[in-house]
């Protein structure tokens, strides 16, 4: 049973619109997650993070939303560029639990030129 | 500074044999993760280690597999004997700072078991 789930296996955007990625979990315990971005042949780098008693977490073109009552968060990278071209992977972890991350299966985000 | 190092980046081997992927975490980390990324099943824990010593294995597939962290930099995940469903990219990854649940992967090794 996946605890979180990423429903849109692929994305694509034109260069300088929005990219929306979206997550959701169903563990009620999940209180902190994070963003990984992950390019071919390499390993998934951490992107963004945020804590449950945020509903917003903003780096530079990148913001994370956090809505706990629908158990969903989404990614917003604004703009686009087309080196955000990538999988990004969501991620759910219980703070004061174990370090276990809970990852998604991904969204592959094309960003045309 | 040295990022998280995976030795083998690829390793190709005939069903049956023994095959050991090899991992150095950041040096001051103190959990080493062993991940497993399939098409089906997408990035799963196998196992991890906090100041060396295993805390949750609950993620290893079966007894074929197995995992060793000898000393604060290096850890090892051997499959014996190899199955071709074992064929995966294995990535490994450190964390350290107390309060950040941010882990940093390796390059990851893909296996593929013929």
């Amino acid at each position: 049973d996946q605890q979180v789930k990423q429903n849109s296996p692929s994305l694509s955007v034109q260069e300088g619109r929005i990219s929306i990625l979206n997550c959701d979990y169903t563990n009620s315990m999940f209180d902190y997650f994070l963003w990984y971005k992950k390019y071919p042949a390499e390993g998934p780098t951490f992107l963004i993070s945020i804590s449950s008693i945020k509903d917003k977490n903003e780096d530079g073109r990148f913001t994370v939303f956090l809505n706990k009552s629908a158990k969903h968060l989404s990614l917003h990278i604004v703009p686009s560029q087309p080196g955000d071209s990538a999988v990004y992977f969501c991620a759910a972890t219980s703070q004061g639990g174990s370090e276990k991350l809970v990852f998604g299966k991904g969204t592959k985000l094309t960003v045309n030129p | 500074d040295a990022g998280v190092i995976q030795s083998p980046r690829h390793e190709v081997t005939e069903m049956g044999q023994e095959v050991t992927l090899r991992c150095k975490p950041i040096s001051g980390h103190n959990s080493l993760f062993w991940y497993r990324q399939t098409m089906m099943r997408g990035l799963e824990l196998l196992i991890y280690f906090n100041n060396n010593v295993p805390i949750d294995d609950s993620g290893m597939p079966e007894d074929r597999f197995s995992a060793k962290m000898p000393n604060a930099s290096f850890s090892t995940l051997k499959i014996q004997p190899s199955e071709p469903r074992d064929s995966a990219v294995y990535f490994c990854a450190s964390s350290g700072r107390t309060g950040s649940y941010e882990q940093y992967f390796g390059p990851g090794t893909r296996l593929t078991v013929t």
